[in-house]
């Protein structure tokens, strides 16, 4: 079982590129999420989708969008990065039970510089 | 505003001792899940415990045990025989938010001594 497969595991780019995190799970979760984490800030949620067609809007979501077209794929787009975006980048799914969640299985991270 | 905190952002143990973290959070829900993870170097973030609200029995898995007090909204986590590999930042996360969302504390540093 594969799990959750983020990628790319680093990346560099320079003020104003596009790019797009990809992430896919294939234990059939309806609720994906992507967190960044910056030194001193614990995650902090960027978006978050309950199901396929559905997304919103978590506490840092700027500059950053996301679609949800299947169950299994979850891509973060950065629009026009900026150095302020330099962070490690998460994604995340998990069985809904309704109104609770169980636990969230993480991908391994990605590392991004903005210069 | 649901919030999570963890009192020792730093802390340091001897090989083989105990020690515990501790986490107070904030919620107004009634059903949820609590979780404590563990983030090595290698920057995996690996789920340590799980614990349900509704159970009043203590999660124990293999050396982690946690010590859940539902009404002062408090879920600690107990490490017994500490191990080098052990050495991590511990993150406290009750999947208590709106819309089912975790909510993060800021993390404990651990570091195991030999």
């Amino acid at each position: 079982n594969a799990g959750v497969t983020q990628t790319p595991k680093f990346q560099v780019l320079k003020t104003g590129q596009s790019m797009t995190l990809q992430c896919a799970q294939d234990m059939n979760h309806e609720y994906m999420s992507w967190y960044r984490q910056d030194p001193g800030m614990g995650l902090r949620l960027i978006h978050y989708s309950v199901g396929a067609g559905i997304t919103d809007q978590g506490e840092v979501p700027n500059g950053y969008n996301v679609s949800r077209s299947t169950t299994e794929d979850f891509p973060l787009r950065l629009l026009s990065a900026a150095p302020s975006q330099t962070s490690v980048y998460f994604c995340a799914s998990s069985y809904g039970t309704g109104t609770v969640n169980t636990e969230a299985f993480f991908g391994q991270g990605t590392r991004l510089t903005v210069v | 505003a649901q919030t999570v905190t963890q009192s020792q952002p730093e802390m340091s143990v001897q090989e083989a001792e105990t020690v515990t973290l501790s986490c107070t959070y904030d919620t107004s829900e009634n059903n949820y899940y609590l979780f404590w993870y563990k983030q090595p170097p290698s920057r995996q973030m690996i789920l340590v415990i799980r614990q349900e609200a509704y159970k009043q029995q203590n999660a124990t898995e293999n050396r982690f045990s946690v010590n859940f007090q539902k009404a002062a909204k408090s879920f600690s986590l107990k490490i017994s025989d500490s191990q080098l590999g052990d050495t991590a930042m511990y993150f406290c996360a009750p999947n208590a938010g709106n819309n089912r969302k975790l909510i993060w504390g800021l993390g404990t540093s651990l570091a195991v001594n030999p």
